[in-house]
């Protein structure tokens, strides 16, 4: 059964760098699959931040492209997620996620992470 | 980007009730969409995948359609698990993104 579990500091402040990681287990993260970040701020929706394969390659969402860093740590069988210059707006829950190819094409995301909430405090 | 438009973003049904919530994408995506439930306080679960496929251990009363742009997914006899927030996703390019959201009530 594979599970993600994320962790990290659940308070940054304002124009600090919020620093999370994923733990993978059940899974190799050097397997066929992409591995991303979604958040959602409280009460509202999903948005996606980011995916990287094993290789290092990644892709990231243009509204957070300059501030986004998303890294692999094969030894550790986790990947990490670095937004920087955060304020109140990247308050919210951030999800870490397994991307998962479909034969006929797409993608998933499943399973995901159970989420940690990341307050951005001034 | 994609955008994704989910409607209604509310919906009020009772158990044992037939819904249909929809999704329109703002450009083609053939079948490269996802369905999502969630429930308070959890992390979103996939329900549908490639707009019609059923995820494993998912309830049949659950089905999924539409191709290119507009897409559905029907709930039939409601369950009281069942109600909870659905998300469409497109995953024919980055950005990934999702629908709005469609909250189902009791």
């Amino acid at each position: 059964q594979v599970q993600l579990q994320e962790s990290g500091p659940g308070l940054v402040k304002a124009s600090g760098t919020l620093s999370l990681n994923c733990d993978v287990s059940g899974d190799s993260i050097s397997s066929s699959n992409w591995w991303s970040w979604v958040r959602q701020p409280p009460g509202k929706g999903l948005e996606w931040i980011g995916e990287i394969y094993h290789s290092g390659s990644t892709n990231y969402s243009p509204s957070l492209n300059s501030r986004v860093t998303i890294s692999v740590d094969k030894s550790k069988n986790h990947f990490s997620l670095n937004l920087s210059s955060v304020t109140a707006a990247d308050t919210a829950v951030y999800y870490c996620a397994r991307g998962k190819g479909i034969s006929m094409g797409g993608y998933c995301f499943d399973p995901w992470g159970q989420g940690t909430l990341v307050t951005v405090s001034s | 980007d994609i955008q994704m438009t989910q409607s209604p973003s509310s919906l009020s049904a009772s158990v044992g009730d037939r819904v249909t919530i929809t999704c329109r994408a703002s450009q083609t995506i053939n079948n490269y969409f996802n369905w999502y439930q969630q429930k308070p306080g959890k992390a979103p679960k996939l329900l549908i995948y490639a707009a019609s496929r059923l995820q494993s251990r998912v309830p049949s009363r659950f089905t999924g359609s539409g191709s290119g742009t507009d897409f559905t997914l029907t709930i039939s006899g409601l369950q009281p698990e069942d109600f909870a927030t659905y998300y469409c996703q497109q995953s024919y390019s980055t950005p990934y993104t999702f629908g709005q959201g469609t909250k189902l009530e009791i």
